[in-house]
């Protein structure tokens, strides 16, 4: 079974409109992280956002939040007033203790902003 | 300025060659990852070192072969690819403890290689 399930091949949305990109995970451990990364064109995969399975609250950084719904194990990343650098492939991961230092990632998605 | 650097950035190789792609960290962490990215798929794991012990090699073909001297440099040596192997090739680090599942990967910026 797949880990990190990305079902949006790609989005397209205005600029500083807000989008939603959608990550569910499957796990049975109890401690896990859920990570959010940027790809541009140049290749680099950027740290964006992490989530932990304990955290009672939703992270947030900047533009970049992350919508945890923990029983339903969706693990979405919210980003809001959309520029036209956030073009990108975003990669939703999991690591989980008992798997230590494996991350699991998702296919990912590919986000167009338009003018 | 990533923390992680992989040299070269592209790598154009005929099948017959040897190359090797390097990785460097500079942000205190002992797990060392390798990963291969080719279009429209997903990343793909290749190895994980922890504490410089390779603790994971996902059948990878004995073409790539890992080295990791110390925490903070990671190898792959490269011989006699197929074009097939022509991929995105990212370094990633992170913190490797057990405690430290909660730690975020450090990539680099990746090696474009090209098998010709």
């Amino acid at each position: 079974a797949q880990k990190i399930t990305q079902t949006q091949p790609g989005m397209f949305v205005q600029e500083k409109e807000a989008v939603t990109l959608d990550c569910t995970y499957d796990t049975s451990d109890p401690s896990y992280g859920l990570f959010w990364y940027k790809q541009p064109s140049s290749g680099e995969m950027i740290f964006l956002i992490y989530q932990g399975s304990y955290d009672q609250q939703n992270a947030t950084e900047g533009r970049y939040s992350l919508n945890f719904q923990k029983a339903r194990k969706s693990a979405n990343l919210v980003i809001s007033a959309s520029q036209l650098g956030d073009s990108a492939m975003y990669f939703c991961a999991m690591r989980e203790m008992n798997t230590g230092n494996q991350f699991y990632f998702g296919t990912g998605t590919s986000l167009t902003v338009i003018p | 300025e990533t923390g992680v650097t992989q040299t070269p950035r592209h790598l154009v190789m005929g099948m017959t060659n040897k190359k090797s792609l390097k990785c460097e960290q500079h942000l205190g962490h002992n797990a060392m990852y390798w990963y291969k990215q080719s279009a429209k798929k997903p990343l793909e794991l290749m190895f994980v070192y922890n504490f410089k012990e390779q603790t994971e090699n996902n059948s990878v073909p004995s073409r790539f072969s890992p080295e990791c001297p110390n925490s903070s440099h990671l190898f792959l040596h490269l011989h006699t690819l197929q074009p097939e192997d022509s991929a995105l090739y990212l370094c990633a680090s992170s913190q490797g403890e057990t405690s430290m599942w909660a730690a975020e990967a450090f990539f680099g910026q990746g090696t474009r290689l090209t098998v010709v």
